[in-house]
């Protein structure tokens, strides 16, 4: 059984630019949420998507959007970064609904300079 | 809206110390509570989750409460050891109109241990 990955490991972008971060759910996982983690802070609630449907979406810009694919496999897009956008994002697999125990990746440290 | 607090912020114990970190949160119609620990610059390992019908979970040295009428969760570690040294978050999930949860998790700002020998 594979773990959550998740890839570039490290990022470094300019202001303005677009970045798309990548994550592998666990094996037989269906659902995939994205969260953001500024240095000190807990993980904030990006969006979910279940089956390839967004499940939810928490107090994030437009410009956050992402993908699931047919593979459960998932994208998180951020479009005109900003140096607030920078921190460690990370991904959490889930087998929706029979468990809602979460499996997080190691993340990707994104640094907006 | 959920809050979540996690209290001490950090606390530093010699090796063998028996802890207790609290997490307390606003919003009792929770599905479930999950306690994670997380090393320096790295991704969340699951610890221990509670669904919302339960009052404790165990694992290994860990021991995890929950009192939903007060808001109140602990995380006991027995015997800590310098291994044990990272920050621990936990983490409460809704629950939706329809009874179960979308597994969005709100999450403390975490409790950072230092393990002494």
């Amino acid at each position: 059984e594979t773990g959550v990955t998740q890839s570039p490991t490290h990022l470094i972008k300019t202001r303005g630019q677009q970045v798309t971060l990548r994550c592998s759910s666990q094996s037989g996982h269906n659902t995939v949420s994205w969260y953001q983690q500024a240095l000190g802070q807990g993980p904030q609630f990006i969006f979910q998507y279940y089956r390839e449907e967004k499940n939810g979406r928490g107090n994030f810009p437009p410009r956050f959007s992402g993908l699931q694919f047919p593979n459960y496999s998932s994208e998180l897009n951020v479009n005109a970064l900003e140096l607030d956008d920078s921190a460690l994002y990370l991904c959490a697999s889930s087998l929706l609904p029979s468990s809602y125990e979460q499996y997080f990746g190691p993340g990707t440290r994104l640094t907006v300079t | 809206k959920q809050e979540v607090t996690q209290i001490p912020a950090a606390l530093s114990v010699p090796e063998g110390e028996n802890l207790v970190l609290n997490c307390s949160f606003t919003d009792s119609a929770i599905y479930n509570l999950q306690w994670f620990r997380q090393d320096p610059g790295k991704g969340l390992t699951s610890l221990l989750l509670i669904q919302s019908s339960q009052r404790e979970q165990t694992s290994g040295r860990l021991n995890a409460s929950l009192d939903k009428s007060s808001g109140r969760s602990t995380l006991y570690i027995a015997a800590s050891q310098p291994g044990d040294s990272a920050t621990y978050l936990c983490a409460v999930s809704p629950t939706n109109a329809g009874g179960t949860s979308y597994g969005k998790l709100t999450f403390g700002q975490g409790t950072i241990l230092t393990v002494h020998p």
